[in-house]
């Protein structure tokens, strides 16, 4: 089965530029998507199609995907984006979907 | 605006069936779209369940697939999930969700109700 692969954690001090990663076999050929998901709460879609984002999300959140990796970057960043980060992509040869584990993001 | 609730039993004793329901309001579910469940137990990551076509047309998720039940009921805009013989490992929260029908993503998801199974 596909499987994704997401860093456990990744620390960035505010203002800066954060990037979580999501590896996969080819997931270049894939549509990957980003969801956010704050303590308690439930996950929300910051980035679909690889690089598309829905209203209302910042323009910060800005996604790329080629080759085995897929990432989510997000600039100049604030203490309110501290959450847990997922990738996801649906695997067409299997009929799944399939989540990354989930990276921590702190802002130091 | 689309909304999601989830709704059924905060306990369920082990082996037995947790069902839930999802009611679906601003959008009805006979015009089109996938619907999903999610879960997630504590301090741990998300797994897809399954999937729903308005049509009835499911996906599940392989290692759940023996246990799992996803149904849709067009008259009532919601969804439903059961899943059989029930251990602690299927304590988690659960989510629904609208799943957009090209990429699959999920795009409205409802605010989960967390399930514990014990006896």
């Amino acid at each position: 089965s596909y499987v994704l692969t997401q860093p456990p954690s990744v620390s960035v001090a505010p203002g800066k530029t954060a990037r979580i990663t999501c590896g996969g076999n080819n997931i270049g050929s894939k549509s990957v998507h980003w969801y956010q998901q704050k303590p308690g709460q439930a996950p929300v879609l910051v980035i679909y199609y690889d690089s598309d984002r829905p209203s209302g999300i910042p323009e910060r959140f800005s996604g790329s995907n080629s080759g085995n990796t897929a990432t989510l970057t997000i600039s100049r960043v604030e203490a309110g984006d501290e959450a847990d980060y997922y990738c996801q992509v649906w695997d067409s040869s299997s009929d799944h979907q399939v989540f990354g584990g989930g990276t921590k993001l702190t802002v130091l | 605006q689309v909304q999601l609730q989830e709704s059924g039993p905060g306990l369920v004793k082990p082996s037995e069936t947790l069902s839930l329901t999802c009611a679906v309001s601003g959008y009805s579910i006979s015009s089109g779209y996938y619907w999903g469940w999610i879960r997630q137990p504590p301090g741990k990551g998300l797994e897809w369940i399954g999937s729903i076509y308005h049509s009835g047309s499911t996906y599940y998720n392989p290692s759940l697939k023996s246990r799992v039940t996803i149904s849709v009921d067009t008259s009532k805009n919601q969804f439903s999930l059961k899943l059989s013989s029930v251990t602690a490992a299927d304590t988690a929260v659960y989510y629904c969700a609208r799943e957009e029908v090209g990429a699959r993503y999920f795009d409205y998801w409802g605010q989960g109700t967390l399930v514990t199974v014990s006896s």
